[in-house]
């Protein structure tokens, strides 16, 4: 069955290391969304990219660096030079149509920077 | 610029009774907007949204209303279930979706 999946689902890390969390999905979408999630806050959108090999910055996007060399494929790689990396990462991929527009969301990855 | 608006932090009702959960958005850009269900530390997911060009839309227990001129969206859920408990953010979407930080509903028995 179709869907996005992330992972690893926790993930903790040391101060200064980089790492990559994982985002696929089978849903032929051809747009995918990276978001963060802090206590209090909404969403907020880090990358998108709406075509294989193209990608655009977001919201807040320091710190952060992605790829899209597959269609199926959106890693984001968390920098040691994002200032406060500890969060709820979200990714989702988007079906646009003629009446209808709508993100699909993967299950999330947390973050704890040791 | 907060572009999504949700001014009540938190809702409760009882099981069985309509909840209506407001939204405020500034962004006339908007071409559709969106609402999700979330639980903490889970991804959103989507329950019903609208376009621009409408001002209503039903789908089962859950009704959007849009008030263009107003740029104030309302959701009406009825009956209300224990199984609604949730922060649903509102969602309004042009290139992005740009979200609300979520109303806390909570359905008591």
């Amino acid at each position: 069955d179709g869907g996005i999946t992330q992972s690893p689902k926790y993930l903790f890390r040391k101060e200064g290391q980089n790492v990559t969390l994982s985002c696929e999905q089978n849903l032929n979408h051809d747009a995918m969304y990276w978001y963060r999630q802090d206590p209090g806050q909404g969403l907020r959108l880090i990358y998108y990219s709406q075509i294989v090999n193209d990608f655009q910055k977001g919201d807040i996007a320091e710190g952060y660096s992605v790829s899209r060399e597959k269609k199926e494929s959106f890693p984001l790689t968390v920098t040691s030079a994002q200032k406060n990396p500890t969060a709820f990462y979200l990714c989702a991929s988007r079906l646009q149509g003629a009446w209808s527009d709508t993100q699909y969301f993967g299950p999330g990855t947390r973050l704890t920077v040791l | 610029d907060q572009q999504v608006k949700q001014n009540s932090p938190s809702l409760s009702v009882q099981e069985g009774r309509i909840s209506i959960l407001n939204c405020d958005y500034t962004n006339s850009m908007f071409d559709y907007f969106l609402w999700y269900k979330k639980y903490p530390a889970e991804g959103p997911t989507f329950l019903i949204s609208i376009s621009s060009i409408k001002d209503k839309n039903e789908d089962g227990r859950f009704t959007v209303f849009l008030n263009k001129s107003a740029k104030h969206l309302s959701l009406h859920i009825v009956p209300s279930q224990p199984g609604d408990s949730a922060v649903p953010p509102c969602t309004g979407t042009a290139s992005k979706l740009t979200f609300g930080t979520g109303t806390r509903l909570q359905v008591t028995l």
